[in-house]
């Protein structure tokens, strides 16, 4: 089974508007932790933000937050007022345990932001 | 800036060469991981070291090999490349539940 599902390859939406980013995890470790990262065009990966799995509370990075639900294992970025800038890919990621060594990746979903 | 720095950004050899990648991790990180991320196969994660000691491996083909040095920075070395190696390799760091990614080295196999 995949650890890390992002369903969406593409998405569009219309500049100012929100978007929200669908991802689903998989682990039956009780301690994770959960990674949003950005690529754009040029190629580097940018982390965006992250949450913990004892974390309460939804995390939120300026127009970034995530939408944290631990019993449906989903943990999907809302990006709020978008921009043009935030046209990329978007890469949900998980690493298992506190301190684990191995971060697993999604395939990733193409965000186009339409003026 | 992520404090990653990787070198060189872009390079381009022909098949059966030789290259290395470097790393320098952010200040105060021991971990460094080194991934592969190429069209078809998404992000692949191939090894990392903590503290000049491998730690874990992924899917890396025994024509790479890697290691850390004593003062952090990480080597990536690709030997009798194929085409099927072009792709974008990239360094990370970070403390325990962090991980930061630098640049990228644009890899060309021709």
């Amino acid at each position: 089974a995949q650890k890390i599902t992002q369903t969406q390859p593409g998405m569009f939406v219309q500049e100012k508007e929100a978007v929200t980013l669908d991802c689903t995890y998989d682990t039956s470790d009780q301690s994770y932790g959960l990674f949003w990262y950005k690529q754009p065009s040029s190629g580097e990966m940018i982390f965006l933000i992250y949450q913990g799995s004892y974390d309460e509370q939804n995390a939120t990075e300026g127009r970034y937050s995530l939408n944290f639900q631990k019993a449906r294992k989903s943990a999907n970025l809302v990006i709020s007022a978008s921009q043009l800038g935030d046209s990329a890919m978007y890469f949900c990621a998980m690493r298992e345990g506190w301190t684990g060594n191995q971060f697993y990746f999604g395939t990733g979903t193409s965000l186009t932001v339409i003026p | 800036d992520s404090g990653v720095t990787q070198t060189p950004k872009h390079l381009i050899t022909a098949t059966g060469q030789r290259v290395t990648l470097r790393c320098s991790p952010r200040s105060g990180d021991l971990s460094v991981y080194w991934y592969q991320q190429s069209l078809d196969q998404g992000l692949q994660f191939l090894i990392q070291y903590y503290n000049g000691e491998e730690r874990a491996k992924g899917n890396i083909l025994e024509r790479f090999s890697a290691q850390q040095f004593p003062d952090l920075h990480s080597e990536l070395n690709l030997s009798s490349l194929e085409l099927g190696d072009s792709a974008l390799y990239f360094c990370a760091s970070g403390v325990p539940g962090e991980l930061f990614f630098g640049e990228g080295s644009r890899l060309t196999v021709l």
